[in-house]
Order: C-alpha cells, then structure tokens, then sequence
C-alpha cells in the first residue's frame, strides 16, 4: 500500500547551518506531496506542497523538490534558525480515497 | 478571521466515561477530519467526513464515534469503549476531499487525559 518513510529524528542543529530532512514514498500514479510543520503544543500547518513530477514547493526558504525518479521530496533549507525548531511531517495524498498519508514526523531542534 | 478552533485545549476524562471533543470552522469547508497524534508519532486518521451528513472510518475508528449535522461542525466523541484514549486529537478541513484542493488546514488540537 501507499506509504511515507523520513528520516527518524531528532535532528539537532546549530543556527545557520543547512538542514536536510529525507522523505520517500511509496505509492502508484502521480500523489501530491506536502510538507506540514508542527510547533510545539500546536496543530499542523502546511509548509510546502508539489503536485506533480520536477515541481519544486517553497515557502519560509524552505524548499522541497518532487523527485519521481527516486521517489524523494526531501525537506531542505539554507540557513536555520532557532525558530524552526518544530516537528516536520511529510505526507502524500492517496488518490483512491483522497486521503493523506503520513509520515512518523522528523523533530527538528536547532541551537543557538 | 477564518479558520479551525477545537475546544478544550485540555481535557481530563475518568475512565469509562464518554467524552465529546468540538470542532468548528468557519472557513466554508466541505471535508472534515479527525486525527490522533501519539507522542513520537505520526497522525492517524479517525474519521472523515466529505459532506454534510456523511462520515467514513479511518484506519482507527474503533471506540469513537462523530457527525455531521451541520458542515461547520464534526464533533468527535471518544467513548469508554476505546482502551487507550489518552492522547492529542487533531481536527482539520479542507475545500473539497480530493485533488491538488486536498490542503489540510489544522485546528490547534485537544489534548484529552483519561485518569
């Protein structure tokens, strides 16, 4: 079945050091890929989002390119501060019954 | 301002008891949905709703029950039938169940305790 698969956490940074979080998927067809982030003690909000192949989401400098080939759409950003401390989460729209798949989440922590 | 509020922020529950969690949004959304976060986890899908008087089970329906009398509205009950309640209860929406309108727009979630 579809499914999403990052990378497990946490990730600990220094501020303005550049952050790769992975995520692959596994699913038939053309899914949509999103990015969400989860502050602590809050609910989700979307980060980024492709709907297609090649097509790259950005937004808050954070960057994600939808990679069929290798099945990818890793999280990226150059610069991280401490403000994006926060749990990432990819997910994928399954296009039989419209749902997200989720991904565990990746605790990003960043130090001053 | 449009958007997601679920109520309480913080709910304790002794157990066997049934328990009601709000969801309202404002933001003239035909999909609705629930979701349980554990800690260290992802989100698991509870319920869902494409319409107004119209739900389906998730992948862990089972000790929960919801509606969807009015479109703004899908409340959640958690009931004594579920053997491990306690957890973080999301709700979200979206314009329509399907396709690249499939965004997801969060409320700020329910942290439910049973004691």
């Amino acid at each position: 079945g579809d499914s999403v698969t990052q990378m497990e956490g946490p990730v600990t940074l220094s501020e303005e050091a550049f952050l790769t979080i992975n995520c692959t998927y596994t699913a038939t067809g053309y899914p949509s890929l999103f990015w969400y982030v989860q502050y602590p003690g809050e609910g989700l909000q979307l980060l980024l989002k492709a709907t297609k192949a090649d097509d790259k989401g950005s937004n808050k400098g954070f960057e994600a390119t939808y990679r069929k080939e290798t099945t990818s759409f890793h999280l990226e950003k150059g610069s991280v501060q401490v403000s994006d401390s926060a749990v990432y989460f990819c997910a994928l729209l399954k296009g039989s019954n419209y749902q997200l798949i989720w991904g565990a989440g990746t605790k990003l922590i960043i130090k001053p | 301002d449009g958007g997601i509020t679920q109520s309480p922020k913080y709910l304790f529950r002794k157990e066997g008891q049934n328990v009601t969690l709000s969801c309202e949004q404002n933001l003239n959304h035909d999909a609705m949905y629930w979701y349980r976060q554990d800690p260290g986890q992802g989100l698991r899908l509870i319920y869902y709703s494409q319409i107004v008087n119209d739900f389906q089970k998730g992948d862990i329906a089972e000790g929960y029950s919801v509606s969807r009398e009015k479109k703004e509205s899908f409340p959640l009950t958690v009931t004594s039938a579920q053997k491990n309640p306690t957890a973080f209860y999301l709700c979200a929406s979206s314009i329509v169940a399907g396709g690249s309108l499939n965004e997801q727009f969060f409320g700020p979630g329910t942290r439910l305790t049973v004691l």
